[in-house]
């Protein structure tokens, strides 16, 4: 089976601080990775996913993650947060051998002071 | 291209009613998710479907069945409403992975679901 564990529900950083959103999975076979954004009231926006290719993924508004095979890990960063950052984040894993099922995180909410 | 469409919007129900919620999508995709999100728990599987008259079941399917008579609709049917199931819903489709650079689910916008 899979499995994504989301370090932190609740991540506080200021304008213009790095974000770091931390994400591990655990998966038999090799994984598709995904981040997922929410805005209050609204669906899930794709941010970025893995496929295996390049191992340094880029996405919409900044953010990238970085898949760490021997870490098993898929952290979210972006380099300096903004307000419209404020939501929250689901990381998610998906293989073809898992009937292309998407199992999710239980999500981090990201704030960011002013 | 309307992507996937999701209604109701909100729904309450009384307990022990049954409906259905419609999901749509346009975009000729084969694989079709249901997900329920609760707070803390993110979102977990109901049923999925990889194609058009297979279905199967996720992570909470109990209370909920489906079906995929066509390419373009999958309704989530609540046999008997109970206040457990007061959720936000959501409904996802993909193109199937296998080297497919399009590959990842798009979501609806969502059904709130109250059952009092």
């Amino acid at each position: 089976a899979q499995s994504v564990t989301q370090l932190g529900s609740h991540v506080s950083v200021s304008e213009g601080a790095l974000v770091l959103l931390r994400c591990n999975y655990s998966s038999s076979v090799p994984p598709y990775l995904f981040w997922y954004v929410q805005y209050p009231n609204q669906g899930l926006q794709l941010l970025l996913k893995y496929t295996s290719a390049a191992t340094l993924v880029k996405g919409i508004n900044g953010f990238e993650a970085e898949f760490k095979k021997s870490e098993t890990s898929f952290h979210l960063t972006k380099p300096s947060a903004h307000m419209s950052d404020a939501a929250e984040y689901f990381c998610a894993v998906s293989a073809l051998e898992y009937g292309n099922k998407l199992v999710f995180g239980a999500g981090t909410i990201l704030r960011v002071k002013s | 291209n309307a992507g996937v469409t999701q209604t109701p919007k909100f729904q309450v129900l009384k307990t022990g009613q049954s409906m259905t919620l419609q999901c749509a999508q346009d975009m000729n995709h084969e694989y079709m998710s249901w997900y329920r999100q609760d707070p803390g728990m993110g979102l977990r599987l109901i049923h999925y479907s990889v194609g058009a008259g297979i279905t199967d079941q996720g992570e909470v399917p109990n209370g909920y069945n489906v079906s995929r008579s066509t390419t373009e609709d999958f309704p989530l049917r609540l046999l008997s409403a109970a206040p457990s199931q007061t959720s936000v819903y959501f409904c996802a489709s993909s193109p199937p992975l296998g080297g497919n650079v399009n590959y990842g689910y798009t979501f609806g916008s969502g059904t709130r679901l109250t059952v009092v």
